[in-house]
């Protein structure tokens, strides 16, 4: 069966520091993988998506970055943090549909 | 763009009530999915439908796509159904171009 993992579950981050969130899924082939951010107040926000290997789109410009290194691995960046980079972020991942969510990473940039 | 609007945004009832949660949106669409989000703040994908209606457990959802509007019902609630619910529009059948509702909180009370 297949399984997302995403991490870390919480983080605290000082403004101007880098981030690096990491999101794995096993038992499945070529997924379509998803960042998004859920800020307090508000839905969920696609920031980034992948088809494949290296194959990145930003739905969002902003000082964050997204990789895909490996067909099951996909990264999260930030070389410096703002105080509005807070909030809930999910990865997912589909092939043909439906969605499938990790569980979250609440940051929090202090 | 779509307009994604749920309501109620808050919901409490008692164990036992018959649970409606509606969503509208602004254009026409291929999918609409329904998610629920635990107080951890994990996503589980409930449904995803394009047309008429489906049925999982005590959980259905329907959608009429002439009047772009889905409900989703909950019947014989349970407090363990105390979540927030999103719905989220899609153009096609990719999860790239989702657009979400903020929401619909529900508190089931014993």
């Amino acid at each position: 069966s297949q399984t997302i993992h995403q991490w870390p579950a919480t983080l605290v981050q000082p403004v101007g520091s880098p981030l690096s969130l990491e999101c794995t899924v096993e038992g499945t082939s070529n997924p379509n993988l998803y960042w998004y951010r859920q800020a307090a107040g508000r839905g969920l926000q696609l920031l980034f998506y992948s088809v494949g290997i290296g194959q990145i789109s930003s739905e969002v410009p902003q000082n964050l970055s997204a990789s895909r290194p490996q067909d099951w691995q996909f990264i999260l960046s930030s070389k410096k943090l703002l105080l509005s980079d807070s909030g809930f972020y999910l990865c997912a991942w589909s092939v043909a549909s439906p969605l499938h969510f990790g569980n979250g990473t609440r940051l929090t940039v202090t | 763009k779509n307009e994604v609007e749920q309501s109620p945004q808050n919901l409490t009832a008692q164990e036992g009530e018959f649970i409606t949660i509606n969503c509208s949106y602004s254009v026409g669409i291929s999918a609409l999915h329904w998610l629920q989000q635990h107080p951890g703040g994990g996503i589980v994908s409930l449904f995803m439908l394009s047309s008429g209606k489906k049925k999982h457990g005590r959980l259905i959802a329907t959608i009429n796509i002439q009047e772009k509007h889905s409900s989703l019902h909950i019947t014989a609630s349970h407090p363990r159904d105390s979540a927030v619910y999103i719905c989220a529009v899609g153009p096609g059948g990719g999860a790239d171009g989702l657009t979400f509702g903020k929401g619909t909180h529900l508190i089931i009370q014993p």
